[in-house]
């Protein structure tokens, strides 16, 4: 079936430098996501993103995060600067017409800030 | 804004046994509800939909029961095994442009 890949799988920073975390999504999707997972604790909405715009952010997205989608291809969710608390897993996800239809999600990318 | 409550956390259960987890929303305006399960390793694989229309949706060995009086939904596995080991996730949206809101997730182990 239709899969949303994730790159890389895993990813170690040190504190304060920038990060970029990688999402191909499903290829004719238009509705794309980010979650963040922190060990054992449930999943939290980030932000999701139609037609090149931001519709709805949460209070984990911080000024210091930003998503965007250059060239119609790769999704991404850049943090810059670092901070420990980012630490978590980074799942992406999409859809073709948001909740009504099928939302995909890929395996996640553990950050892991040092 | 929404909250979603999951319990158990953990559930244990026997070969064959039923399992059932719960979750329950605060948001009355809730239409889209959802079942996660995630094996290790993997992505979200989506188990079931429910929308507000509907009360009751079955697939292969399990049932989805939406109760919008109580703003409860529930995962009734009815003859689980092995294979369903895996984390199982709840989520509910608002509207289709919506985010989902994750319960906290159940972790179930089915032993032989």
């Amino acid at each position: 079936g239709p899969k949303v890949l994730q790159i890389p799988s895993h990813q170690i920073i040190d504190m304060g430098q920038m990060v970029t975390l990688n999402c191909d999504p499903v290829s004719n999707h238009l509705y794309f996501y980010w979650y963040k997972q922190i060990l054992g604790q449930q999943m939290e909405f980030l932000v999701n993103f139609y037609n090149g715009k931001v519709m709805e952010k949460s209070k984990l997205f911080k000024d210091q995060f930003s998503v965007e989608r250059p060239d119609g291809s790769y999704f991404t969710l850049k943090i810059q600067p670092t901070a420990l608390e980012d630490s978590a897993v980074y799942f992406c996800a999409s859809s073709l017409g948001g909740l009504y239809t099928e939302v995909f999600f890929g395996k996640g990318t553990r950050l892991t800030v040092v | 804004g929404e909250q979603v409550e999951q319990r158990p956390p953990h559930l244990s259960v026997r070969e064959g046994d039923s399992a059932v987890i719960t979750c329950t929303y605060t948001d009355p305006n809730s239409y889209y509800f959802f079942w996660y399960k995630q094996e290790p390793g993997a992505s979200l694989q989506l188990l079931m939909k429910v929308f507000s229309s509907t009360e009751i949706n079955e697939g292969q060995g399990f049932t989805v029961l939406l109760n919008k009086k109580d703003k409860r939904l529930s995962l009734n596995l009815t003859a689980a095994h092995p294979g369903d080991s895996a984390a199982y996730f709840c989520a509910v949206g608002s509207s289709s442009f919506s985010k989902l809101v994750f319960g906290q997730g159940t972790s179930l182990s089915v032993v032989p």
